[in-house]
């Protein structure tokens, strides 16, 4: 079956800095990824939405400066948190979609604290 | 708004018996009802998908899909521990693209 492969699992990170995740699809073509972020003992909040070779788009209230995310090929999808700050603590999981297919398959996320 | 509206729980069931979990969507134009089982500090996994009203098993999982009540079910019939978890109801967006997720609903299976 589809598998996405999210790195790192886990990042501890000072506030200030900048922390990349990356999100691979390995072996299919994934035409639409999608990060979500999930607080403790929340739902998982849909960020934004990228297509392959596009700007992604932001959902409201998510700053498109803060979490920028790059989507180059079919393959690889990044989010970097810029400037970290403690509320940025949170589980970031990445899900990706072939091109035409119904199906979402998730990455195994990754728990980022910033302290 | 879209919303995906569920009983946050927690359902407590005793082990053998049939759990039933409910959910609600908004958003009329809506295709596409996933049913996903999330342990505590992992990625969501995925239990059922359906695309048609009535009703779909697969093992000892149930799905059932009302889109005039807007309506999604998750049946699961001789729950065990191991079913123990939060099930999370996700609905795709009338654009067809995102999936928007319910809080979810944490159950408990005892032993």
């Amino acid at each position: 079956g589809a598998v996405v492969s999210q790195h790192p699992s886990w990042v501890i990170c000072k506030s200030g800095t900048s922390v990349k995740i990356e999100c691979r699809s390995l072996d299919f073509q994934a035409t639409t990824m999608f990060w979500y972020r999930q607080f403790p003992k929340q739902s998982l909040m849909l960020m934004a939405t990228s297509n392959e070779g596009s700007k992604a788009t932001y959902e409201q209230g998510v700053e498109k400066d803060k979490f920028l995310i790059n989507h180059a090929s079919l393959t690889l999808s990044t989010l970097t948190v810029t400037s970290a700050h403690p509320e940025d603590s949170s589980f970031y999981i990445c899900s990706a979609r072939e091109g035409g297919g119904y199906g979402y398959t998730f990455g195994s996320g990754t728990r980022l604290t910033v302290v | 708004q879209k919303e995906v509206e569920q009983n946050s729980g927690p359902l407590s069931v005793p082990e053998g018996a049939i759990a039933s979990l409910n959910c609600t969507y908004s958003d009329r134009g809506s295709q596409s009802f996933f049913w996903y089982r999330q342990y505590s500090g992992k990625s969501p996994e995925l239990i059922m998908s359906i695309y048609s009203n009535g009703d779909k098993e697969d093992g000892r999982f149930t799905a059932q899909l009302n889109k005039a009540s807007q309506y999604v079910s998750l049946l699961i019939r001789d729950s065990q521990p191991s079913d123990s978890a939060t099930y999370l109801c996700a609905v795709n967006n009338q654009a067809g693209t995102a999936l928007i997720f319910g809080k979810g609903t944490t159950l408990s299976v005892s032993s």
